[in-house]
């Protein structure tokens, strides 16, 4: 799948577990994003990074933690979260992170629910 | 503050009839603002960007800056045009100053009716 493909597609898990979401993208784009989506509520940024590097942390608790290895793939490793943290997960990646044009290239997302 | 409002949660309109999602903006600089779709069951997409000033599925947007708007327009809606619409600004800010980062409206959901 060209774009933005992100893994899996659903998730549950209780607040006690570990898991990891994955976002791949064959743009050849050098920023990538975590954002979470909640019902009536604004998008919000979480990590942004830029040519493999975090670039921002948008006060995001430590429950999680991303990962960048390459400028291909992010990963957001869950762990202890609460109910509250159950929302649509959407990762996106755009040319470059600057730029008054950037276009962001979006992930279909992971619906989180946490029990 | 740098802030994206969208002061409609939801739109409803006759196909055929004229739509306008209303975006507001507050922000210092000189502000580049986009629209994004996002229809159902598929991915949040760019709609149209302010600096293209083209029109894209029947939708234009101008930037009036005395007003600080970026309203989203068409004049004939079509019942495919149903879907979520989010409004945002790209601007310097976040961590550092240097960033661009795109600030987000809560969304306007439109439904078209029949």
């Amino acid at each position: 799948e060209t774009g933005v493909t992100q893994t899996p597609r659903h998730l549950v898990m209780g607040m006690t577990n570990k898991k990891s979401l994955k976002c791949e993208q064959h743009l050849g784009h050098n920023a990538m994003y975590w954002y979470k989506q909640s019902a009536k509520k604004p998008l919000e940024l979480m990590f942004v990074y830029s040519l493999e590097e975090r670039v921002e942390n948008n006060s995001v608790p430590s429950r999680f933690s991303p990962e960048c290895p390459n400028s291909s793939h992010l990963f957001l490793h869950l762990h202890t979260l609460q109910p509250e943290d159950s929302a649509l997960y959407l990762c996106a990646s755009s040319q470059v992170m600057g730029g008054p044009d950037t276009e962001a290239f979006f992930g279909q997302g992971t619906r989180l629910t946490v029990v | 503050a740098q802030r994206v409002t969208q002061p409609e949660k939801l739109l409803s309109v006759f196909k055929g009839a004229p739509v306008e999602l209303k975006c507001n903006y507050s922000y210092s600089g000189s502000p580049e603002l986009f629209w994004y779709v996002q229809y159902s069951r598929q991915r949040l997409q760019l709609l149209l960007r302010h600096i293209s000033r083209e029109s894209i599925k029947g939708f234009t947007a101008d930037l009036n800056k005395g007003e600080t708007s970026f309203h989203l327009k068409k004049p004939f809606a079509q019942e495919e045009d149903s879907a979520m619409y989010y409004c945002a600004l790209s601007g310097r800010g976040g961590q550092r100053d240097s960033n661009y980062q795109l600030i987000w409206g809560a969304g306007t959901k439109l439904i078209i009716k029949p």
